[in-house]
């Protein structure tokens, strides 16, 4: 299976601030890279589909670039809402599997 | 308007099998590259993809989990099914289903899930 790698585990970032996130795989995925988020007890919620499509309803400040085996996302101007935890998942295996995930927390 | 819901029993015994039921609406797994998949997160912890069912009726299963899942569908109910055999506490977890439209490769809409406890 395909490992997915995420830096940092956790963060802590002020509003307005500009955040990225790494995400690792362990083998050549192409773009077949996506983002989500998830809040507190809610299901989560997809932000960027293939490496840097942007999910319809999802803010502009968001954004994902990368190829192969290495993907950022970054949440420019972080907004109070954006606290939350974050997931990169492939879709280039039938077998799916995501990344550990990053808290961003207030600082 | 897109919707899917997670439903089967909060509680199950070690040794159990487990039986979920995911019902959706407003979509068909019918439709050319329709996709619906289950997934779990343990209390804490990070996601974790199960099972996934495609709308020519291929499946895929979790390669540590496959000896234990079953998926399955019913397109005339809007329904796809998991059976998970012998329950661990390890298994413990919210289970949620998921759709992935073949223009996307992502999961776009989710259930709200629903959570599992396996204890004796």
């Amino acid at each position: 299976d395909i490992q997915m790698t995420q830096s940092p585990s956790s963060l802590s970032a002020s509003v307005g601030d500009r955040v990225t996130i790494t995400c690792r795989a362990s083998q050549s995925i192409s773009s077949y890279l996506n983002w989500y988020q998830q809040k507190p007890g809610k299901a989560p919620k997809l932000l960027i589909y293939t490496t840097s499509s942007l999910q319809s309803g999802v803010p502009s400040r968001f954004s994902g670039s990368g190829t192969e085996t290495y993907f950022t996302l970054t949440i420019n101007n972080l907004q109070p809402e954006d606290f939350a935890t974050y997931y990169c998942q492939q879709s280039y295996s039938n077998y799916r599997t995501f990344g550990q995930g990053t808290k961003v927390e207030i600082k | 308007q897109v919707t899917l819901k997670e439903s089967g029993p909060a509680l199950v015994k070690p040794t159990q099998t487990l039986t979920l039921t995911c019902t959706f609406s407003g979509f068909s797994l019918s439709t050319d590259g329709m996709r619906v998949s289950w997934l779990r997160q343990p209390p804490g912890k990070a996601l974790e993809w199960v099972a996934r069912i495609d709308w020519d009726d291929d499946k895929f299963y979790n390669t540590s989990l496959k000896t234990r899942l079953t998926i399955s569908k019913d397109t005339s109910k809007n329904q796809v099914v998991l059976t998970m055999t012998n329950m661990d506490p390890v298994d413990t977890a919210m289970y949620y289903c998921a759709r992935i439209p073949s223009r996307l490769g992502a999961f776009d809409i989710w259930g709200q899930g629903t959570m599992v406890t396996v204890s004796s």
